[in-house]
């Protein structure tokens, strides 16, 4: 089974920072990754497919880039708003969420 | 307006068996796959499985033994069915909607394993 690696498990940062949150496969997934993001008490929101397809109606300051095994989510200026645990997801190969990556204001 | 929702009991006994039904509008299940994903309380997301359109199914190897997954497509309904429930299956159990990644949840239903 493929394994995927969030980094890093908390991230703490302040309103306008550039976040960068990463996700490493353990073998080529072939860009056949998504990212979600769960606000507590809600259920996931697709913000990104196919590595770096915006998803219609996520906010443009959301991006995504990778391939091979590295993968990375971007949110080029932080909002309060963007609080919340943020979880990629292959398909590649079998179906695997990391195991998450909170973001925190600082 | 594509929409899921779960419904099912909130608290089954340990050895039991669990049984969730997923009803969807706004799709039709011969068009589009639906999958469950569950949820530990304070943890991270698991794919549990999927029932694909044409009706084949596919199970997270770790649950495999333990599950089933079908439909009624005339009812748009998908159901899951988990025996051997363990203290460890207690999670919120959603219902989605995949096609371009999965982007339509139900609101997810917690399941509480215990006695």
């Amino acid at each position: 089974d493929i394994q995927m690696t969030q980094s890093p498990p908390v991230l703490s940062a302040s309103v306008g920072d550039r976040v960068t949150l990463s996700c490493k496969a353990s073998q080529n997934i072939n860009k056949n990754l998504d990212w979600y993001q769960q606000k507590h008490g809600e259920a996931p929101k697709l913000l990104i497919y196919y590595t770096n397809n915006l998803q219609t109606g996520i906010p443009s300051r959301f991006s995504g880039s990778g391939s091979g095994t590295d993968y990375t989510l971007t949110i080029s200026s932080l909002q309060p708003e963007d609080v919340a645990t943020y979880y990629c997801y292959q398909y590649n190969s079998g179906w695997t969420f990391g195991g998450g990556t909170k973001l925190e204001l600082k | 307006q594509v929409q899921l929702k779960e419904s099912g009991p909130g608290l089954v006994q340990p050895s039991q068996t669990l049984s969730l039904t997923c009803t969807v509008s706004g799709f039709s299940l011969t068009s589009n796959s639906v999958h469950w994903v569950r949820q530990p309380p304070g943890k991270g997301l698991e794919w549990v499985g999927a029932i694909w359109s044409g009706g084949s199914t596919d199970y997270n190897s770790a649950l495999k033994s333990r599950l089933s997954i079908s439909r009624d497509t005339s009812k748009s309904q998908v159901f899951l069915k988990m025996n051997s429930l363990q203290t460890e299956d207690t999670a919120i159990y959603f219902c989605t909607h995949w096609e371009l990644g999965f982007d339509y949840w139900g609101q997810g239903v917690m399941v509480t394993v215990s006695s």
